[in-house]
């Protein structure tokens, strides 16, 4: 099976501007959930998608959205792009219950000038 | 307030001999618990999980114990070696409430020399 796949890998963005990440998730896999990573906070939660539908939210500011499309294929939105926005984004995808094992892609690095 | 805490953030170990990295939690709710390796600039690679119903799980090389009680889980590998050099993030979910958000840790940077 293919895995998780995330483009475009590398990304670089101005101040105000708005930006848009892809993942494909791995084939039967419904559930996409989305991550932060910076040398600062760590991995954090950004937000889980099922069925099209969000399930989950982490602590982030309306400026982060995202989507699923009935392929599982899920996109996510930042707009007003801040300095601190620059990060490792990361995809997962899961099967679901009973088993919580989430799969990650390569991640999509964000440079904010 | 960090729910899952990784205390040390970094390990070194000659080949062969074993590697235990340690993770504490705070959050009573978690049920699940998993490792992940990860390398620079790429995702993080699922390694191992346990359930909070068993306090031990094998897969090869690599064993994770749970000690409910203490909230504390480890993970061994055994032997070590040098491919295992990596970061490696111990990882939560309430799996019960359906809450499918990992809360990791902050991370523990293992080195096996060679």
């Amino acid at each position: 099976k293919a895995g998780v796949t995330q483009t475009p890998r590398y990304l670089i963005k101005t101040r105000g501007q708005q930006v848009t990440l892809s993942c494909s998730p791995i084939s039967g896999h419904r559930s996409v959930s989305w991550y932060q990573q910076t040398p600062g906070q760590g991995l954090q939660f950004l937000f889980e998608y099922f069925s099209e539908t969000q399930r989950n939210k982490g602590n982030f500011p309306g400026r982060f959205s995202g989507r699923q499309f009935s392929n599982s294929r899920s996109e996510m939105n930042v707009s007003t792009l801040e300095l601190g926005d620059s990060a490792l984004y990361l995809c997962a995808s899961s099967a679901g219950t009973p088993t919580y094992e989430q799969y990650f892609g390569p991640g999509t690095r964000l440079t904010v000038t | 307030d960090q729910q899952v805490k990784q205390n040390s953030p970094s390990l070194s170990v000659q080949e062969g001999r074993i590697s235990i990295l340690n993770c504490d939690y705070t959050n009573s709710m978690f049920d699940y618990f998993l490792w992940y390796k990860k390398y620079p600039a790429e995702g993080p690679t699922f390694l191992i999980s346990i359930s909070s119903i068993k306090d031990k799980n094998e897969d090869g090389r690599f064993t994770v114990f749970l000690n409910k009680s203490a909230k504390h889980l480890s993970l061994h590998i055994v032997p070590s070696q040098p491919g295992d050099s990596a970061v490696y993030f111990c990882a939560a979910i309430e799996g019960d409430t359906g809450r499918r958000a990992l809360t990791f840790g902050s991370g523990t940077r293992l080195q096996v020399q060679p």
